[in-house]
């Protein structure tokens, strides 16, 4: 059983369009929220942690923003272009998890195409 | 350039053999971790290790080992492999476990025949 859901499983965005997806966790004793970004062939590399209510980060296109009361993050692309295309993984662990326990999601699959 | 250096892409391996997958790091990290990845789940926890020599089980331990003997390097060994052990593994380091990035290789796809 996953505790972390991403949503859509995977989607199909034309370029220059823009989209997002959604991280859901249980909102309980939260501690930190990590994004990474997986392309095929390469290995997962971390977007963000985010670790505040509120909290809203960028990076050049991308951006996420945190809701730790109802338990949700949104991932943003805006103007999406193929080298977007991959996986995105959110993770999130509690203060109540024991050492090392980042659960993770299955995985947004975003395919943009020219 | 931080690195983290999984000794395999692809490895084919018996029913009952025993299987080695290396992962080093450059970074000087404390902990490190080992990771699968099987289609519409997500990376489930194996095993971690926070220091030279510990290690904490993970989610999915079952028929799996680990070594850490110097701090750069973490080993996952499958003592009898199995086809249900056919999958991708990720190795991965960080500072911190909760609030810094892991750092993640580039995955072994490991296949039980």
């Amino acid at each position: 059983i996953l505790n972390v859901e991403q949503s859509p499983q995977s989607l199909h965005v034309q370029e220059g369009d823009s989209t997002n997806f959604t991280c859901s966790f249980p909102s309980s004793n939260f501690y930190a929220l990590h994004w990474y970004r997986w392309e095929t062939a390469k290995s997962p590399e971390a977007l963000f942690v985010m670790t505040l209510n509120g909290d809203e980060k960028k990076k050049g296109r991308i951006s996420a923003t945190l809701n730790t009361k109802e338990g949700y993050s949104y991932l943003y692309i805006k103007g999406s272009q193929p080298e977007d295309s991959a996986t995105y993984l959110c993770a999130f662990i509690r203060t109540t998890d024991s050492w090392g326990k980042l659960q993770f999601g299955a995985g947004t699959q975003v395919v943009v195409t020219p | 350039d931080v690195k983290v250096t999984q000794s395999s892409r692809y490895l084919v391996k018996r029913t009952g053999e025993k299987v080695f997958l290396e992962c080093v790091q450059d970074m000087d990290h404390e902990n490190m971790f080992w990771y699968r990845q099987d289609p519409g789940l997500g990376l489930r926890l194996i095993y971690f290790s926070y220091d030279v020599k510990m290690k904490e089980k993970g989610d999915i331990p079952e028929g799996y080992s680990v070594s850490r003997e110097k701090k750069e390097r973490f080993s996952l060994i499958l003592e009898s492999a199995s086809t249900n052990q056919t999958s991708m593994y990720l190795c991965a380091s960080s500072v911190t476990v909760e609030i810094t990035e892991a750092f993640f290789g580039q995955g072994t796809r490991l296949t039980v025949v």
